[in-house]
């Protein structure tokens, strides 16, 4: 298996435009979950799906953010409109149970709104 | 919230030097995973411990859960260039939610 895939690897835009970050779970996992990763507040859960259903999006920071899981291989994160504080490396990682095994993570999506 | 803390933040040691980094919770955890994430990398699973008091070990890394599961360490001996990077730790609740330490930053001075 290659691993977690996450596209695109970096993305720069523009504020009030719409951001969509993919990714594609390791074949098999039963988890997927999405984090943000900055300086200031480190690595922050933003939402997991068990077998494509969100289980808990408490961290997804607001209306703004949303995320989908269409199938077992694949899932979406968007941004609309983007802001520059927005900007963050953002990571995508799958389990097989959750936190219960090994989470493996993509390889991130570093974004910048500008 | 529950808070996951970690400290230090940063820690710059000689080559050769032993380092430790210290995870606490605010309540108790089901387990602890500890992930290590190399500059400009994405992080990567070490370990995971599950029972009260346990030790692990990795070649130079000791992993340790605290008897009342509320804190962990990770200590390595006699470091190398290699180590470099930031260390996490994850702790599961009991409602299953999986929160990380916001990580020590490890720097190699040779």
């Amino acid at each position: 298996d290659a691993g977690v895939i996450q596209s695109p690897r970096h993305e720069v835009t523009e504020m009030g435009q719409e951001v969509t970050l993919r990714c594609k779970p390791i074949s098999g996992h039963d988890y997927l979950f999405w984090y943000r990763q900055t300086m200031m507040r480190g690595l922050e859960l933003l939402i997991y799906f068990n077998n494509n259903v969100p289980i808990d999006d408490s961290g997804m920071p607001e209306d703004r953010f949303s995320a989908k899981m269409p199938n077992a291989s694949f899932s979406t994160l968007k941004i609309q409109p983007s802001e520059p504080r927005d900007s963050a490396v953002y990571f995508c990682a799958s389990s097989f149970g959750a936190g219960t095994t090994e989470a493996f993570f993509g390889q991130g999506t570093r974004l910048t709104v500008v | 919230g529950q808070q996951v803390m970690q400290i230090p933040q940063y820690q710059h040691v000689q080559e050769g030097e032993d380092f430790t980094t210290y995870c606490n919770s605010s309540t108790t955890l089901s387990n602890i995973q500890w992930y290590k994430q190399r500059p400009g990398g994405h992080p990567v699973f070490l370990i995971q411990l599950v029972k009260s008091g346990e030790v692990k070990k990795q070649k130079r890394l000791t992993f340790q859960f605290g008897e009342a599961k509320k804190n962990s360490s990770l200590h390595i001996t006699a470091t190398q260039t290699t180590d470099v990077g930031t260390y996490f730790c994850a702790g599961r609740n009991r409602d299953d939610k999986i929160i990380f330490g916001k990580g020590t930053r490890l720097h190699i001075l040779p």
